[in-house]
């Protein structure tokens, strides 16, 4: 069956520039999660949506770091005036609802976007 | 923030038992502990979840102990490709279940 996807797989673009991120979830799964995961590093959790809504998004990094998911589907990630510290894997997640009010959701990632600011 | 500490890198060989522990001091009582696996330009796929005592599944084992303050992933008999990074993660519905860490690098040798 179809996973997470997302698209540019790769995407260069020189410091300044804006650009988008995009994350296509699995069909019927309502959460959506944004990581960014530098070399040797875990994940690190940017912004989480439940439905349309951003129910967490305490890891932005700052106001350059914008997110919608206007449909409660697909999502993109949009990154003004990018800098070269920004370089790293984006990666995308989606889940279930879950059953009860108590349950952790199991995260189903994407294989990310790599960005590159030159 | 239920944070966890895990061994940074591990070496095993194939055909071992690999056991790799977690702590988490500061669970709180609607943690959940999820472990995570991931290949190297691949985004963590879920291995298991458990919240105490034993979860087995077909991949792995997760013990918990009475106080639920560490865990421990159990991988049967590793073979080369389970040479990935794994991750502890312990949080409920309502957040914390965010935080990868650094996680585990393990590698397996021939």
């Amino acid at each position: 069956g179809a996973g997470v996807s997302q698209t540019p797989s790769n995407k260069v673009t020189e410091k300044g520039k804006y650009v988008e991120l995009r994350c296509d979830p699995i069909s019927g799964h309502t959460a959506l999660y944004w990581y960014r995961q530098s070399l040797g590093q875990g994940p690190e959790f940017l912004i989480y949506f439940q439905g349309t809504g951003a129910a967490d998004d305490s890891g932005l990094p700052n106001d350059r770091f914008f997110a919608v998911r206007p449909e409660g589907s697909v999502s993109t990630l949009k990154i003004q005036r990018t800098e070269r510290g920004d370089s790293a894997v984006y990666l995308c997640a989606s889940s279930l609802t879950p059953l009860s009010g108590r349950r952790t959701d199991t995260q189903y990632f994407g294989p990310g976007t790599r960005l590159t600011v030159l | 923030l239920a944070k966890t500490t895990q061994p940074i890198s591990m070496d095993s060989y194939e055909g071992q038992e690999v056991n790799i522990t977690c702590s988490h001091n500061n669970i709180a009582t609607n943690d959940y502990i999820t472990w995570y696996q991931q290949f190297p330009s691949q985004g963590p796929r879920f291995i298991i979840q458990g919240y105490k005592t034993k979860v087995t599944n077909e991949v792995a084992s997760l013990f918990i102990p009475a106080d639920r303050k560490s865990s421990t992933l159990s991988l049967p008999r590793v073979s080369l490709s389970d040479t990935a990074v794994y991750y502890c993660l312990v949080g409920d519905y309502t957040g914390n279940q965010f935080y990868f860490g650094t996680g585990t690098s393990l590698t397996v040798i021939p």
